[in-house]
């Protein structure tokens, strides 16, 4: 089945820093997402970003699906961010809804 | 608000019991899934349905079945509950073509 690896693991900022994660993924896919899990397990959906580039607020997303990787900017970071980042692509590909995540990268947003 | 419910929120239970997690969603959306998140394994799906009277297995479906019945709910059921299957739950929803939602999530313990 198709790979998807996040980098870095983990990853501990200063608010006000500035970050970037990035997700590869082993095979062509026609949409990705990005997800952000609170320290209260909740997931909230970041982006659903299958190419190109989107912005919200602080957070925009970039992905280059010929090259295989997508990349969550976080800029002017606060405490809040503070949590996991998941990507997550169909499953073979190409299938709707059926997700295959990364292993997330751990934000430790420091006051 | 339209929204995605989970319940209960948290549950306790026995070896051998069999025990139903409830998944309610007011977006009207086709589409809905079953996830578990363990540590070391990330998110893996169990069942997911693209519409009533339709439901497939996914990565992770032994010992769990599912029906949907009407467009809003998806149940989970655990037949005969297993410490393997001590787990957070995740329900998700989602349209055609644009991303998938998560719920808030079910903490199961099998003792």
């Amino acid at each position: 089945g198709i790979q998807v690896e996040q980098s870095p693991p983990d990853l501990i900022l200063q608010e006000g820093a500035n970050s970037t994660l990035r997700c590869n993924f082993s095979d062509s896919v026609n949409n990705l997402q990005w997800f952000h899990q609170n320290p209260w397990g909740q997931l909230i959906n970041l982006f659903y970003i299958p190419s190109g580039t989107k912005q919200n607020g602080r957070l925009s997303a970039t992905t280059v699906a010929t090259e295989r990787y997508s990349l969550l900017y976080i800029s002017s970071s606060q405490t809040t961010d503070s949590g996991v980042y998941f990507c997550a692509v169909p499953a073979g590909g190409t299938s709707y809804g059926k997700l295959t995540f990364g292993q997330g990268t751990i934000l430790t947003v420091h006051p | 608000d339209a929204e995605i419910t989970q319940s209960p929120r948290h549950k306790i239970t026995e070896t051998g019991r069999q025990v139903t997690l409830a998944c309610h969603q007011t977006w009207n959306h086709n589409n809905m899934f079953w996830y578990r998140q363990d540590l070391g394994h990330g998110l893996r799906l169990i069942h997911y349905s693209y519409g009533v009277q339709d439901t497939n297995k996914g990565e992770v479906s032994d010992g769990y079945s599912v029906s949907r019945s009407n467009t809003e709910d998806l149940p989970l059921t655990l037949e005969s509950a297993a410490s393997s299957q001590t787990s957070v739950y995740f329900c998700a929803s989602s349209p055609w073509g644009t991303g998938v939602f998560f719920g808030p999530g079910t903490r199961l313990t099998v003792l």
